[in-house]
């Protein structure tokens, strides 16, 4: 059974840093592409970052520089460290696979909140 | 770049029919799309791949109920005999030309009346 399992979400000042996990089982992650999708409250879903298959990653511009996307093959797991938090990172963070690699998502974690605040 | 345009609100009745649309930008209309489902307080759900030619591929365990058709830019979701519990937001979904992140549409609330 393909399940993702999000964590490390939680309450964090601005400036501070933050690393998501997301911990993958029933399929593997190298053979799919992983994205993080963030959604503020009450707003839509906006995409975070990208690993590929080959290890290449991609990040959004609102995030790239701040936030890095990686794995760890052996545990299955995806990461997403953000550091420089500002008050409009927050929202619910959900990781997302890509079985085929055509870049349309098929699969979706229960997400982990992050909150920015002092 | 490519933008997805979604209708932010659509509602029917109970046990009707709705379609709801997803538009490609200008010149993306061979794109293939993604549609989402995310139910109140809860994390979204994929319901199907929808190609260009209106192939579509539902994932699993997503009622028959739900289809896919494509026109042009266009792209739908039709929804038949509706149920309260289809009520929820839609989401399109697919990537971005010329870059290598993924697009979403603003989404769609569905009420059902």
């Amino acid at each position: 059974e393909v399940q993702l399992v999000e964590s490390g979400g939680g309450l964090v000042q601005p400036g501070g840093s933050l690393r998501l996990s997301c911990a993958a089982s029933g399929f593997t992650v190298t053979r799919s592409y992983m994205s993080w999708v963030r959604q503020a409250p009450g707003k839509g879903l906006e995409f975070v970052s990208m690993i590929y298959r080959n290890g290449g990653i991609y990040h959004s511009d609102s995030v790239k520089g701040r936030f890095t996307i990686s794995r760890d093959s052996s545990k299955g797991t995806v990461y997403l460290q953000m550091n420089s938090l500002r008050h409009e990172d927050a929202a619910i963070y959900y990781c997302a696979r890509d079985l085929e690699g055509d870049y349309l998502i098929d699969y979706w974690g229960q997400g982990t909140l992050v909150i920015v605040s002092s | 770049q490519l933008v997805l345009t979604q209708a932010p609100s659509a509602s029917a009745s109970l046990g009707a029919s709705v379609r709801l649309t997803c538009t490609l930008s200008s010149g993306h209309s061979s794109y293939a799309i993604a549609w989402h489902q995310q139910k109140p307080e809860e994390g979204p759900r994929y319901l199907m791949q929808l190609n260009s030619d209106g192939s579509h591929i539902r994932g699993d365990g997503v009622p028959a109920r739900f289809s896919g058709s494509s026109s042009g830019s266009e792209r739908y979701l039709t929804i038949s005999t509706l149920q309260s519990e289809d009520e929820a937001d839609y989401y399109c979904q697919t990537w971005g030309s010329g870059i290598r992140g993924l697009v979403f549409g603003g989404g769609t609330k569905l009420t059902v009346l």
